[in-house]
């Protein structure tokens, strides 16, 4: 069975930085990309960043360009978000879903249960 | 990248048909076949439904079907069940190993 859990959430303040982490098993995890997606409270999905499955390949949006760095260990079958420079407004469920890109297929079949990050003082 | 555009809000009576825009643009829904569809109840994570515009996945009921036309798509669900009411996004490949979502829809069964 195909799992994804996500940790490393919590809260931080303005500015501050944190690492999210994905577990990953039940599948090759080698063999996939994954993406990182979030949701504000109350609000929609936003795909936020991808990775190819040897990490060849990484894109972000705009929104967190620069701020935001998606990076994986194949060996321990982990996929991570760190993240700095955080805003308020980036406060959201963080989701980390695989992705069919390197079969030339775009959608994300498998999704964690998500992890909370509040950015608050 | 703006989302995509869907309407905020659908609802119809067990047993009828609804139907759920999603509109892009000619560099993302127009040009790629790859929308894909998610259900999302609350508090939990989201679900494909559909991909390629009209593929549904192992397990997905066959009364969720999905369409395309120019820089829309849309996903029409079939005797609509109580167990449908939820949130659903469509998302659209944009190119460049990227993704854009729509602002979802929340689908009400009466």
């Amino acid at each position: 069975e195909v799992q994804l859990v996500e940790s490393g959430g919590g809260l931080v303040q303005p500015g501050g930085s944190l690492r999210l982490s994905c577990a990953a098993s039940g599948f090759t995890f080698s063999a996939y990309a994954m993406n990182w997606v979030r949701q504000a409270p109350g609000k929609g999905l936003e795909w936020l960043s991808y990775i190819s499955s040897g990490a060849t390949s990484r894109h972000s949006a705009d929104s967190v360009k620069g701020r935001f760095t998606i990076s994986r260990d194949n060996g321990k079958n982990s996929l991570y978000l760190q993240m700095n420079s955080l805003r308020a407004e980036d406060t959201a469920i963080y989701y980390c879903a695989r992705d069919l890109a390197d079969f030339n297929k775009y959608y994300f079949d498998y999704w964690g249960q998500g992890t909370l990050v509040t950015v608050s003082s | 990248q703006s989302a995509l555009t869907q309407p905020r809000s659908v609802s119809g009576s067990p047993g009828q048909s609804v139907t759920i825009s999603c509109t892009g643009i000619s560099s993302d829904v127009g040009v790629y076949n790859y929308v894909s569809w998610y259900q999302q109840h609350p508090g939990k994570a989201p679900k494909l439904m559909i991909y390629d515009v009209s593929k549904r996945p192992s397990g997905v009921p066959d009364r969720f079907s999905g369409s395309k036309s120019g820089n829309t798509a849309s996903l029409t669900i079939s005797g609509l069940q109580a167990e449908d009411e939820a949130d659903y996004y469509c998302c659209s490949y944009a190119g460049s190993y990227s993704y854009v979502f729509g602002t979802g829809t929340k689908v009400t069964v009466l």
